[in-house]
């Protein structure tokens, strides 16, 4: 079945750690994202790549980075510069279609992440 | 950024009831979209509606979309105890490539 892949479930991150979340999807789209989810605030994006080896950052990309170096793979890392890391982060990925923009979304099932 | 809005951000209602869910945003979009969540879960892609279009359907669902007042609503019909979840809209800008600017949501709760 074609999907996107989110691991692990749940994480936990000491103070100061570097911490990496996985995306992996074989739908072939070419786009990715990350989003934040806190609660009450809705959705945040955080980087977003259109295509191999370039990526956006998003509206709250200060303390992460990402990495598209294959197609299917989309890793956020939560660099200890991220004072607030506590959150649910989704992956998504999408196909753009002509005259219709950016087509329904697919998402992880998400990484709760909090920091101990 | 331009963002959806959801009206309201709670709602209860009993089995069998309708249920509507609006969302307004600010600036000229390519389509508008509507997502379910359930708890702890991702997002799941419930229907699309272009800026040229005004009303569309999908089973239980009704979506519309008033381009000149920049609002949609979203009525799920005899609503099921499954419905249960919460519901985001989400713009898709017009200038260009943009990605999806998603609301806050409106938690549904649906009672047997």
């Amino acid at each position: 079945d074609g999907g996107i892949t989110q691991s692990p479930k749940y994480l936990f991150r000491k103070e100061g750690q570097n911490v990496t979340l996985s995306c992996e999807q074989n739908l072939n789209h070419d786009a990715m994202y990350w989003y934040r989810q806190d609660p009450g605030q809705g959705l945040r994006l955080i980087y977003y790549s259109q295509i191999v080896n370039d990526f956006q950052k998003g509206d709250i990309a200060e303390g992460y980075s990402v990495s598209r170096e294959k197609k299917e793979s989309f890793p956020l890392t939560v660099t200890s510069a991220q004072k607030n890391p506590t959150a649910f982060y989704l992956c998504a990925s999408s196909i753009f279609v002509s005259g219709i923009g950016n087509y329904g979304y697919t998402f992880g099932s998400g990484t709760r992440l909090t920091v101990v | 950024s331009q963002q959806g809005e959801e009206d309201p951000q709670a709602l209860s209602i009993q089995e069998g009831e309708n249920a509507t869910m609006n969302c307004s945003y600010k600036t000229s979009i390519n389509n508008l979209q509507w997502y379910r969540q359930n708890s702890g879960r991702g997002l799941v892609h419930l229907i699309l509606i272009r800026s040229n279009e005004r009303e569309k359907h999908s089973g239980r669902l009704r979506v519309t979309l008033d381009t000149s007042k920049k609002s949609s609503s979203l009525l799920i019909t005899a609503s099921r105890a499954a419905d249960t979840a919460s519901y985001f809209c989400a713009t898709d800008g017009a200038a260009g490539y943009s990605t999806l600017t998603f609301g806050k949501g409106t938690m549904l709760l649906v009672s047997p």
